[in-house]
This record gives C-alpha cells, structure tokens and sequence, in this order.
C-alpha cells in the first residue's frame, strides 16, 4: 500500500526555522517525484515546489522560491521542506503528494502537516 | 503566470447531477485533473487526464475538457460527497504546477 506519512504539528515562533518531513512507503521513493502543497487557513491549494528523490532535481513554484528549501534522502525515503526563518504568514497546512514520473497530477497526498507561527 | 477560474460555490440535492466548471486560456494540449477535498481532510484524486478515474472513485464521477473549459460532473450526488473540488494543471510553458481556486460543493 502506497503511504505518505508526515511528520506532525508543529508551533513555532517568528524568526525559527523549522523543517518537516514526508516519508514514502509501499512503492520504489526514487521512481516518483514529490511535491509539495500549501494550503493557508480557509484557502485553496498552492503548489510549492518538487523534488526528484533519485537525483535531486528541484523545481520551485516563483511564488515560494527564495523562501523555503525542498530536499530529500533517498536512504530514508523521505523528502523534506524546511524554512530558515519563519513568518506569521507561513502558518498553513502543508501537504506532501506524489507525481508519477510521466504525469502531471498527484496520486497520492500525505496527511498533512499544520504550522503555526505566533510569537 | 498561468491561472485557473473555479466557480467559488455549488449546491445541489441529493440524488442530483453537479456539474462544476474550470477556466483557463489555451486548456488544449493540457490535461485537466481533478482533486476532492472533504472538511479537514487531505485532497484525493477523483478524475487525472481529463476523464479517467483512479481505481475506487465511484464512476458518478466523470470529467470532461473542450476548449478553454473543464468540467467536472458528480451524478447521483450523496451526502458525502459535499467537499471541496480543486482543478489542476500542469503548464508546460512555465514547467510549474497550477492549482484552480476551488469550488465549495454543499449537499441540500
């Protein structure tokens, strides 16, 4: 069974960084590319950014580039989206979610993970 | 960058026919894909490629793509299917992801 399991809730406070995880479980982690998606209080969906496991080649949504960093361990099956410096604005739910290599949608969502950032 | 226009809300009867609709320019060569979101919960493939269904979304569910307009249709609608209805593209020019913003279905 395909799982993408997230790491949990977290608060933080303004200016602390921060980095949450996505683990791939059930499928070959190097085969897929993943994602990752924003979704602020009472909004929409927002794509982030992605990550290719196998080699690392990462793309970033203009909107987020600059302000966070995606990464992943293929030892450890899991990618990872981490923030230097956190902002109020960047309290949202963040979800992780497969691409197949040779599609353009995402068959499978992680469980989320929510920030919250207040001082 | 490129964008996509969803009708914010919908309601329609149990055992009736929604319909909800995607905007965007030029859909054509792009395929439309299609993402419920029930209240709290994480968002779930319903329809990929304009009109096929991952394996166990019921077939009520059916999407269709001409021209600059997408559609996604719920026939026979339930209860709980009342949920959130996000499009999705992937714009080959930019090489990004696109995300419409969403239409509130609510079950009379």
């Amino acid at each position: 069974e395909v799982q993408l399991v997230q790491s949990g809730a977290e608060v933080k406070k303004p200016g602390k960084s921060m980095k949450i995880s996505c683990k791939g479980s059930g499928y070959t982690f190097t085969d897929y590319w993943i994602a990752w998606v924003r979704q602020m209080p009472g909004k929409g969906l927002e794509w982030m950014g992605i990550i290719y496991p196998s080699d690392s080649d990462t793309r970033y949504s203009p909107s987020f580039q600059g302000q966070v960093t995606i990464s992943a361990d293929k030892s450890f099956n899991t990618a990872y989206l981490q923030w230097s410096s956190l902002k109020a604005s960047d309290s949202a739910v963040y979800y992780c979610a497969r691409l197949p290599n040779t599609a353009a949608y995402f068959d499978y969502w992680g469980q989320g993970t929510p920030v919250t950032v207040s001082s | 960058s490129y964008s996509l226009t969803q009708s914010p809300s919908a309601s329609v009867a149990p055992g009736q026919t929604a319909k909800m609709t995607c905007r965007g320019d030029n859909f054509e060569p792009k395929s439309v894909h299609w993402y419920q979101q029930r209240p709290g919960q994480a968002p779930v493939l319903v329809v990929y490629d304009d009109s096929d269904r991952p394996s166990g979304i019921p077939d009520r569910f059916s999407g269709s793509n001409s021209g600059n307009m997408a559609t996604l249709t719920i026939s026979r609608v339930e209860a709980g299917d009342e949920a959130a209805y996000y499009c999705q593209v992937w714009d080959i020019s930019s090489g990004h992801w696109v995300f419409g913003g969403g239409t509130k279905l609510t079950v009379l």
